[in-house]
Formats: structure tokens, sequence, C-alpha cells
């Protein structure tokens, strides 16, 4: 099973700030990485695919970048809404395996 | 605009089973993979295992292999989850999510999910 790692594990951002999240895979997994935000009592939202592509109506300030075992989420310029917990997500193997996920809060 | 509507909250004892239904209203069925991902309190997410509704068969992760169930009836749009030997580590919400159209076949990504079912296991 492909561990993957995201840190850190909270990030602490003022609105209008710029924010960077790590993950990690315990393998390659190529470009097949996804990146999800979910907010409180709500469900997964899909952000990024292959590593780098914003899904359907994603702001252009959500930008994903690596490959192979290394992966960044930068939001460019945090907005009230952005405050939630993101996870990884590999489907590069099975079992599909997400990160633990990292909490932005309000500095 | 496709939905996927999950089944309403349950609350079951140790050691019974639960069905947790999802049905995809408004869209295409058959094509997309669906999967289960269930979400313990205060915790990350957990895939257990999908189904390609058109082929039938299901992959499911080792953790879960002999307790999880995923069928899916194409003449109901439906999927369905079913876990047995339930514990008290099994209190979480489950998740239908269906794998996004860009998925690879096999491997997939998720582009709508369910809004979540919430199984509490308590004596």
């Amino acid at each position: 099973e492909i561990v993957m790692t995201q840190s850190p594990a909270t990030l602490s951002v003022s609105p209008g700030e710029r924010a960077t999240l790590s993950c990690r895979a315990s393998q390659s997994v190529s470009s097949n990485l996804a990146w999800y935000q979910q907010k409180p009592g709500q469900a997964p939202r899909l952000l990024i695919y292959g590593a780098s592509t914003r899904a359907t109506g994603i702001p252009a300030r959500f930008s994903g970048s690596g490959s192979g075992t290394e992966f960044t989420l930068t939001i460019s310029s945090l907005q009230s809404e952005d405050f939630a917990v993101y996870y990884c997500q590999q489907y590069n193997n099975w079992p599909l395996t997400f990160g633990q996920g990292t909490k932005v809060e309000i500095k | 605009q496709v939905q996927l509507v999950q089944s309403g909250a349950e609350v079951k004892k140790p050691g019974s089973s639960v069905k947790v239904s999802c049905k995809a209203s408004g869209g295409t069925f058959s094509s997309y993979a669906i999967s289960w991902v269930r979400q313990a309190p205060g915790q990350g997410l957990e895939w257990m295992g999908g189904i390609i509704p058109i082929f039938g068969t299901a992959n499911y992760a080792q953790k879960f292999q002999g307790r999880v169930t995923i069928t899916a009836d194409e003449s109901t749009s439906t999927a369905y989850m079913e876990l047995s030997s339930l514990r008290s580590e099994d209190t979480a919400v489950y998740y239908c999510a269906r794998a996004a159209p860009s998925s690879p076949a096999t491997l997939w990504y998720f582009d709508l999910w369910g809004r979540g079912t919430l199984v509490t296991v308590s004596s």
C-alpha cells in the first residue's frame, strides 16, 4: 500500500497570503495525484487531478505541482472560503489512498 | 445535473451489518465507477472499495476484504455498500463517490460525492 504523508498537519495563514501544502508518497505515483478540499459537515470537493490540472470550476488561485513522490498544492491568495482541510489522494496503485489532511486555518 | 443521493443515518449494534445505498439521479450511472470512502469522526478519508456498474465486479481495500460487499443495480441506478461484523471503530460517515470521467479506467479520483451517511455502532 502506498502511504501518503501530508505536511504540515495545520497551517495558519492570514487572508490574502499564500499557502503551500505538501504531500509525499512512499513510492512513485507518477502524476496520478488528486487534491480535495473539505469543509466541516461537507463532502470533499475535487480541486486538482493529474497533479496539476484544475477541476471544473476551481479558481485559478489553486495550483498543483510535482510528480513521482513529491507534490505541492499552492493557494496563491487565501480567501475566507478557502479555510478548510485539504487531502491528497493517489490513484496510481490499488488500494487508492489518501493523505491524513492539512488543515488551513485563519491566523 | 447528476447527484448522488445516499440513504439515511443508521445506528447498529456491534456484530451486526449495515447496508447503505447511493442513488444516482439526473444522469448516466453504469459507465462510471462508484467507490465508497469512509471518514471516522475527526479523522481522514479511507477508501473501502469500488465498482463499475456496467461490469459488476468490485475491488476492495485489503483492510475490508471479507467484511464489505459493494454492489450496483443498473435498473435503479443505485450502488450499495454492505459492511458486516460491525465494531465501534466502524462508526463513521460513509460517502459514495463517482469516478471522474477523465479518471483512468480502473484507478480513480472522484468528482462527485454523496452527502454522506453516518453509521453509528454502539451497544
